[in-house]
């Protein structure tokens, strides 16, 4: 029930394509939805999140796609650049009252490479 | 840069040994987490500090401990070191009533 499952593992795609990648959970108590960036050698870095109450949420070339009755979420990069290419982590959460957000159950990742 | 300080960057030591990782959170931050990312297990949770008391634990090793001291700056404790303890060590804040979690640059362990 704490389990985040990404997909997929490693994706390839051209510059100026979409890149996409889904995220489903099972505990309906996550209530925090966060897509983290982590380049070699850096720590991971908040890129979007979203919350349950909203089905989308567009931050310029990045949108995260939730759907709720199907525990399902997803990230999609628009005009994919090589300097996007990184791997990208899902996570989910639940909010607690005067400590900040819970422990987050990340998904096991997706190495993205854009191609030039 | 998130504004979470984690030394030293790189640690090589023996099996057997102990370590101290150590983790200075965003200004203002009372929320401390330590995640241990490996290449086989992604990033696992291990424990949560919130103003000086542990909030939450995970799968942490006994042979592991944290604590999170007065100025908010915490230290994970890492003894009788085995080479599959080798691994990123990441630290993250996250501000009173917030969901947004600042992951630090990590500390490389490893162990030889």
């Amino acid at each position: 029930q704490q389990q985040v499952k990404q997909s997929p593992q490693s994706l390839i795609v051209q510059k100026g394509g979409i890149s996409i990648i889904n995220c489903a959970y099972e505990n309906t108590a996550f209530d925090y939805f966060p897509w983290y960036q982590q380049f070699p050698g850096k720590g991971p870095a908040l890129l979007i999140a979203i919350r349950p109450d909203v089905s989308e949420k567009k931050e310029g070339r990045f949108t995260i796609s939730f759907n709720k009755s199907a525990k399902q979420f997803s990230l999609h990069i628009m005009d994919s650049q090589p300097g996007d290419s990184a791997t990208y982590f899902c996570a989910a959460s639940m909010s607690r009252r005067g400590s900040g957000t819970y422990k987050y159950i990340f998904g096991t990742g997706t190495r993205l490479k854009v191609l030039a | 840069d998130s504004g979470v300080t984690q030394t030293p960057k790189h640690l090589i030591t023996a099996t057997g040994q102990r370590v101290t990782l150590r983790c200075s959170p965003r200004s203002g931050d009372l929320s401390v987490y330590w995640y241990q990312q490996s290449l086989d297990q992604g990033l696992q949770f291990l424990i949560q500090y919130y103003n000086g008391e542990e909030r939450a634990k995970g799968n942490i090793l006994e042979r592991f401990s944290a604590q999170q001291f007065p100025d908010l700056h915490s230290e994970l404790n890492l003894s009788s070191l085995e080479l599959g303890d080798s691994a990123l060590y990441f630290c993250a804040s996250s501000p009173i009533d917030s969901l947004e979690a600042f992951f630090g640059q990590g500390t490389r362990l490893t162990v030889v």
